[in-house]
C-alpha cells in the first residue's frame, strides 16, 4: 500500500480565510480523492482529482469552494475557501490502487483536522 | 440505488469475548466491499476487502468477515476483543464502475476491562 502524508495535521483558523490542504503519496497513483468527516459522522466525497484535468465533484461540492489542484501523479491540494464555522471537519485524502486495470482498494491518509472558529 | 447500512452505531463488549459488527448492503452490482478502522485521531486503515473471491475474508488483528450475498451482509467478526480494537469502524461499498466510496454511518466498538 502507499505511504500517505497530509499537511497541515490540524489548523484553527478565523472566518472567512482560506485554508490549502496538502496530500502527498510516495509513489505514482492514477486517482486521488478527498473527503470531508464533519463531527462525530461518516466520510463523505468531495471530490475525485485527475491527474492533467479538472476535479470531478460529487453532488453538494463546488469548485468555487472547495478547489482542488493535481499537478502531478504524487500530489494534490485541496483549499478549503472563505471558511464558516460549518467547514470545521476532518479533511482526507487517499489514493486508489489498481487490480487488472480497475480501481478497487483505496488507502486513506491521516487527515487534516480543521477548525473554524 | 446502492447503500450501507451499519446496523449498530454502539457495540460494546468485553475484553476477550468475541466481536460482532454488521453490516448490510444494496448494490447492483457485484460488491466490492470493504472494513476500514479509524482510532481516535487517526486515519482510516483498512481492515480487509472483498472483491469476489472467497466469501470469508480474513483481514489483520485477528478480524475477519463473511460476505453472504442471499442476506446481503458482510459482517466483521473477531473470536477475542482486545482493548486495542476499540475505535470507529466503517463498512464501504464500492460503487461499481465509479471508484467511489460509499461509507456507512460507522459502528464504535468500545472494550471493556
Amino acid at each position: 500500500s502507499a505511504v500517505i502524508s497530509q499537511k497541515p495535521s490540524r489548523d484553527i483558523c478565523q472566518r472567512g480565510t482560506s485554508l490549502t490542504i496538502q496530500c502527498q503519496v510516495d509513489s505514482q497513483v492514477t486517482m486521488m480523492f478527498w473527503y470531508r468527516q464533519q463531527p462525530g459522522q461518516s466520510l463523505t466525497l468531495i471530490a475525485t482529482a485527475n491527474q492533467g484535468s479538472e476535479a470531478t465533484y460529487e453532488s453538494g461540492f463546488v469548485i468555487d469552494k472547495f478547489p482542488i489542484s493535481r499537478p502531478n501523479l504524487t500530489f494534490s491540494t485541496l483549499t478549503v475557501s472563505n471558511m464558516s464555522p460549518e467547514d470545521s471537519s476532518i479533511y482526507l485524502c487517499s489514493v486508489g490502487s489498481r487490480t487488472g486495470g480497475v480501481t478497487d482498494t483505496q488507502y486513506f491518509g491521516p487527515g487534516t483536522r480543521l477548525t473554524v472558529l | 440505488a446502492q447503500s450501507v447500512t451499519q446496523l449498530d452505531s454502539h457495540v460494546s463488549v468485553s475484553e476477550g469475548t468475541p466481536v460482532l459488527l454488521r453490516c448490510n448492503y444494496s448494490s447492483s452490482y457485484s460488491p466490492s466491499l470493504f472494513w476500514y478502522v479509524q482510532h481516535p485521531n487517526k486515519g482510516l486503515q483498512l481492515l480487509l476487502k472483498y472483491t469476489s473471491a472467497a466469501t470469508l475474508v480474513k483481514g489483520i488483528n485477528g478480524f475477519e468477515a463473511e460476505f453472504k450475498k442471499s442476506e446481503t451482509s458482510f459482517h466483521l467478526t473477531k473470536p477475542s476483543a482486545h482493548m486495542s480494537d476499540a475505535a470507529e469502524y466503517f463498512c464501504v461499498l464500492l460503487s461499481g464502475g465509479y471508484n467511489k466510496l460509499i461509507f456507512g454511518a460507522g459502528t464504535r466498538l468500545a472494550v471493556h476491562p
